[in-house]
């Protein structure tokens, strides 16, 4: 099946610093991307949508300076928290939707990027 | 909008016998699929089971099958024969079909917890 990688798989850095997470679907184009934060215990929020050679639409409450998206391929959406500071500490998901058949409406995620900001 | 409401923080189960997770929705549009993700400790989401708003049957994957109600607007899981390896977090979702690559609407989830 479809596979969407992510990387790092963790990371932890310092507050004030910028972190740079990839998204990557690995047997597929993804001319889409979702990106989503996960807090302790909670549920799959909705931060952006990456779109290929376009800007990214960003949810709302979601401030698109800090959290830059670049969707610069097929393959490869990035997600770069800029001064991070440590409420930005949450495990990010990314997620990518494969055209046709049963896939259609199915949407492949990445195994996840635990962000730990000290 | 749409919107998922999962009622259940938290089950419980003994290994082997079957379980059922509450997961309602709300949409005002007609076409639609519901799905239900597993989550455990690792992180990753794993697919489980598909519903479409217009399937006449209700889907089955093996030991999940989604109890579809859509004149009550729910989408039950229901895992038999529940083994030790189920343990974990249970997201139903929603999205709509109509607008290309839409995205998905997650509930709160529930905690599964499979005892032997």
């Amino acid at each position: 099946g479809a596979v969407v990688s992510q990387h790092p798989s963790w990371v932890i850095c310092k507050s004030g610093t910028s972190v740079k997470i990839e998204c990557r679907s690995l047997d597929f184009q993804a001319t889409t991307m979702f990106w989503y934060r996960q807090f302790p215990k909670q549920s799959l929020m909705l931060m952006a949508t990456s779109n290929e050679g376009s800007k990214a639409t960003y949810e709302q409450g979601v401030e698109k300076d800090k959290f830059l998206i670049n969707h610069a391929s097929l393959t490869l959406s990035t997600l770069t928290v800029t001064s991070a500071h440590p409420e930005d500490s949450s495990f990010y998901i990314c997620s990518a939707p494969l055209a046709g058949g049963r896939s259609s409406y199915e949407q492949y995620f990445g195994p996840g990027t635990r962000l730990t900001v000290t | 909008a749409q919107k998922i409401t999962q009622t259940q923080p938290g089950m419980f189960v003994q290994e082997k016998e079957a379980v059922t997770l509450d997961c309602t929705y709300d949409t005002s549009d007609p076409s639609y699929g519901l799905f239900w993700y597993k989550q455990p400790s690792s992180g990753e989401m794993i697919f489980l089971i598909y519903q479409g708003s217009y399937d006449q049957q209700n889907a089955t994957e093996g030991r999940y099958s989604l109890n579809f109600q859509k004149a009550r607007k729910s989408a039950n899981l229901v895992i038999s024969a529940s083994q030790l390896g189920d343990s974990a977090m249970y997201f139903c979702a929603m999205r709509v079909l109509n607008s290309g690559y839409s995205t998905l609407t997650f509930g709160k989830g529930t905690m599964l917890l499979v005892s032997p």
